[in-house]
């Protein structure tokens, strides 16, 4: 029941692109996307409902492909800050709120 | 606002010990969730209430993990008696449907010896 992130690490140079990916082998209601720092709290960036809409991070893109169950974040241009580990969790609704999350993407971005 | 409160931040105890964690919920947010995150387990729900009523606790690994929310601006964790796997930071978010997500706490770091 938890989702699937990939890849599980990346390292890139200040300024280019990466995409994170987020599959889940049930139906789902949302995908919520958090970033941690070491040592931190996860910070919620975005989340993307069933039926298109989205909420969140000005800077950051993702998409949702209901019918594949996936979810995949777009961070382009980036930069230090953007270093973390990026969790996917999703929610299956029904009335739930529970968040089931993946085991996490580990950003590094160098000068 | 202060955001989630979470108390204490770091806890060291012995194998056997009693361990509370207190968690105080942004104001107007009317769910509560638990959270343990180890390197091997990754972010896993314990519990969560909602209108301080245990909706979901399929998450609590054993009986020896309790949790209560007697009021809209309290819960608590409860470990007894602890045990060294139960080293972990343990994460308590808070939400409300209408803002759709949670707002995670800054963690209560708990080494058991």
């Amino acid at each position: 029941q938890q989702p699937v992130q990939s890849p599980q690490a990346v390292i890139l140079r200040e300024g280019e692109d990466a995409v994170i990916n987020c599959s889940s082998s049930k139906a789902l209601y949302s995908v919520h996307w958090y970033r941690q720092k070491h040592g931190e709290a996860p910070v919620f960036l975005m989340i993307l409902l069933k039926g298109g809409e989205q909420k969140g991070h000005e800077k950051i893109s993702a998409s949702f492909n209901e019918k594949k169950q996936q979810s995949s974040l777009y961070l382009t241009a980036s930069q230090l800050s953007y270093s973390g580990t990026y969790f996917c969790g999703t929610e299956r609704g029904g009335g739930s709120e529970k968040l089931v999350f993946g085991k996490g993407t580990k950003l590094t971005v160098n000068p | 606002d202060a955001g989630v409160i979470q108390s204490p931040r770091h806890e060291v105890t012995e194998m056997g010990q009693e361990v509370t964690l207190r968690c105080k919920p942004i104001s107007g947010h009317n769910s509560l969730f638990w959270y343990r995150q180890t390197m091997m387990r990754g972010l896993e729900l314990l519990i969560y209430f909602n209108n301080n009523v245990p909706i979901d606790d399929s998450g609590m690994p054993e009986d020896r993990f309790s949790a209560k929310m007697p009021n809209a601006s309290f819960s608590t964790l409860k470990i007894q008696p602890s045990e060294p796997r139960d080293s972990a930071v343990y994460f308590c978010a808070t939400g409300t449907r209408s803002q759709e997500t949670q707002y995670f706490g800054p963690g209560t770091r708990l080494l058991v010896l």
